[in-house]
């Protein structure tokens, strides 16, 4: 099966630095992984999407790679910002979507 | 509809009653996932429906749990005889064709039994 982890699991840095999250995988036999955002109480809003043949994706602010044969993504979030609080989750689509358990951020003003 | 809508958004149950979650996919999409996720853990799998047909239920934690999508698009989670451990955040997502086009997911709907 399947194992996603994700490092650290919480996370709090000062409003204007920038940050990486981890992700690894133990099966490289996936279509894609996503990156998602959630806010308390909230469901889940897609960053990014990588799909297996490539290996990164961007926008705005954010940077996801995705390096298959070692089983590992990064999340790059540049210059933070309080609003980017919130638990990031990363998950690889198999024969279902994996999760992992995600990392809480904390953008201090 | 413009993105996955959920019903209801909080759910209050008694231990022993039956439920019923809503889920309206993204008008089009094939693909309908149903994750249940417990506080401080990432979303765990239950099931999967590509148009109406139910291609995995293996993520169904035991009988007392039971979806379908009899139209291929909205789909209802049913939980019979809830019991405590029941109590959890129920996420459905969509996608366009399959699992290599992405997900969608609702805003989810948090179910707690009392």
């Amino acid at each position: 099966k399947q194992e996603v982890t994700q490092i650290p699991a919480a996370l709090s840095v000062p409003e204007g630095e920038n940050l990486v999250l981890n992700c690894s995988f133990t099966d490289s036999a996936i279509y894609n992984l996503q990156w998602f955002r959630q806010d308390p109480g909230k469901g889940l809003t897609s960053l990014l999407l990588i799909q297996s043949s490539q290996r990164e994706q961007t926008s705005g602010r954010l940077n996801a790679s995705l390096d298959k044969s070692s089983g590992r993504s990064t999340l790059y979030i540049a210059a933070s910002q309080p609003g980017d609080s919130a638990t990031y989750l990363c998950a690889v689509a198999g024969n279902q979507f994996y999760f992992g358990t995600g990392t809480s951020l904390t953008v201090i003003p | 509809g413009a993105g996955v809508s959920q019903s209801p958004r909080y759910k209050v149950a008694k231990r022993g009653q039956d439920v019923a979650l809503r889920c309206d996919p993204i008008s089009g999409h094939v693909s309908l996932f149903w994750y249940q996720q417990a506080l401080g853990q990432g979303p765990e799998f239950l099931t999967y429906f590509q148009n109406e047909a139910q291609l995995d239920k293996s993520g169904l934690p035991s009988d007392r749990f039971f979806a379908e999508r009899p139209e291929g698009s909205v789909s209802t989670l049913k939980i019979q005889r809830t019991q405590q451990e029941d109590s959890a955040v129920y996420l459905c997502a969509s996608s366009f064709r399959s699992l290599d086009s992405g997900a969608f997911f609702g805003q989810g709907t948090r179910l707690t039994v009392v």
